[in-house]
């Protein structure tokens, strides 16, 4: 099956300074790649999808200078976190989707952030 | 807007008991509806995924349901066991080629031994 992989798993930083995290289709080429948030007890939201090879649509609300988002090959997506403030403590989580599944997406593991 | 409301928040029950899980959406004008289960810390493992042609999807113990024109779905698991304590999150996807799934805040499971 759609294998999606995420790295790292969980990272701890400094407030004010940049974290990337990783997004991976192992075994399958991830036209569209999705990148949701989850704070605790709360469901995924939506934060930004972005499409290979072109800028990441935001949702509303979340400031696109803050999320850096890249998706620069057909298997791998980043999101950096800039000058990362204690409330951008939260459970990311990415989910790829392929050309030819257009219904269907696949979830990674999650990467947990904590921002001291 | 579409909104995902999934009632209870938790439930616990004893293990060997059947259980169902209640989703429910605002538009009925969905492309598909997907049952996902999340334990704690870990991602989302997708468990079914039903069109919106179709009223229900099995596989093992797990039964999903989807009623479309009420705005309803179902999740039966059968004989439930302590390994099956997980949230399990509903969502819904609208249009077809969207490119976003619209999650209801999951019901928490515990089956207790």
């Amino acid at each position: 099956g759609a294998v999606v992989s995420q790295h790292p798993s969980w990272v701890i930083c400094k407030s004010g300074t940049s974290v990337k995290i990783e997004c991976r289709s192992l075994d399958f080429q991830a036209t569209t790649m999705f990148w949701y948030r989850q704070f605790p007890k709360q469901s995924l939201m939506l934060m930004a999808t972005s499409n290979e090879g072109s800028k990441a649509t935001y949702e509303q609300g979340v400031e696109k200078d803050k999320f850096l988002i890249n998706h620069a090959s057909l298997t791998l997506s980043t999101l950096t976190v800039t000058s990362a403030h204690p409330e951008d403590s939260s459970f990311y989580i990415c989910s790829a989707r392929e050309s030819t599944t257009y219904y269907e997406q696949y979830f990674g593991p999650g990467t947990r952030l904590t921002v001291t | 807007k579409q909104e995902v409301t999934q009632i209870p928040a938790a439930l616990s029950v004893p293990e060997g008991e059947n259980l169902v899980l209640n989703c429910s959406f605002t538009d009925s004008a969905i492309y598909n509806l997907q049952w996902f289960r999340q334990d704690p810390g870990k991602g989302l493992t997708s468990l079914l995924l039903i069109q919106s042609s179709q009223r229900e999807q099995t596989s093992g113990r797990l039964n999903a349901s989807l009623d479309k024109s009420s705005g309803r779905s179902t999740l039966y698991i059968a004989a439930s066991q302590p390994g099956d304590s997980a949230t399990y999150l509903c969502a819904v996807r609208v249009g077809t080629g969207a490119n976003n799934l619209f999650f209801g805040t999951g019901t928490r499971l515990t089956v207790i031994p």
